[in-house]
């Protein structure tokens, strides 16, 4: 059972664009949102995370958005750059409960 | 990554062997956990701990035991390692910034 469902599975966007990332729960428990960005042959590392309690989260150039009543949570890049490219995973928990739950990952790919 | 070791990085077996992976962690801290990596399934939870000696399992656990006798030490047994469990393997542990994952262990069953 997927409870946090990620889209696109891939993304190719030129140099300077805003890829977009979205991801949606089922759980309505789950109160925190982090993302995490995976290089090849690393491991995640913790992108950005957000609370409910805001709409919008930004640090740098990356930005979450949630919606609290659809469910739904995205990651946007801002000013993208080749060396974004990365796979971008989305995730999921709630207070009291130290698992996470992850989305099944984004491929971006930032062409120059 | 700093603080969080995970042994060996790649490893080659046989189905039917025995196998296990370690993670060590330098910075004392309580929950650690094991996942696997498959392209199309993101990360999927194998085990966790909450303590020395107290572990649970995840939404994959079949066919995984795990151990953790030390505070600093998860280890990761495949009883008997099956073709379906060529993965990557990362060991993490969480704290008040979120998880910090190690650099993973790339396993493949022949």
């Amino acid at each position: 059972q997927q409870q946090v469902k990620q889209s696109p599975q891939s993304l190719i966007v030129q140099k300077g664009g805003i890829p977009i990332i979205n991801c949606a729960y089922e759980n309505t428990a789950f109160d925190y949102f982090p993302w995490y960005q995976q290089f090849p042959g690393k491991g995640p590392a913790l992108l950005i995370a957000i609370r409910p309690d805001v709409s919008e989260k930004k640090e740098g150039r990356f930005t979450i958005s949630f919606n609290k009543s659809a469910k739904q949570f995205s990651l946007h890049i801002m000013d993208s750059q080749p060396g974004d490219s990365a796979t971008y995973f989305c995730a999921a928990s709630w207070f009291g409960n130290e698992k996470l739950t992850f989305g099944t990952g984004t491929r971006l790919t930032i062409i120059p | 990554d700093a603080g969080i070791t995970q042994s060996p990085r790649h490893k080659v077996t046989e189905t039917g062997t025995p196998v296990t992976l370690r993670c060590h962690q330098t910075e004392n801290h309580r929950y650690m956990y094991w996942y696997r990596q498959d392209p199309g399934h993101g990360l999927r939870l194998i085990h966790y701990s909450y303590g020395v000696k107290d572990t649970d399992k995840g939404e994959v656990s079949d066919g995984y035991s795990v151990s953790r006798s030390k505070t600093e030490d998860f280890l990761l047994t495949l009883e008997s390692a099956t073709s379906s469990q060529t993965s990557v393997y990362f060991c993490a542990i969480s704290d008040r910034e979120g998880y910090t994952f190690g650099s993973g262990t790339r396993l493949t069953v022949v």
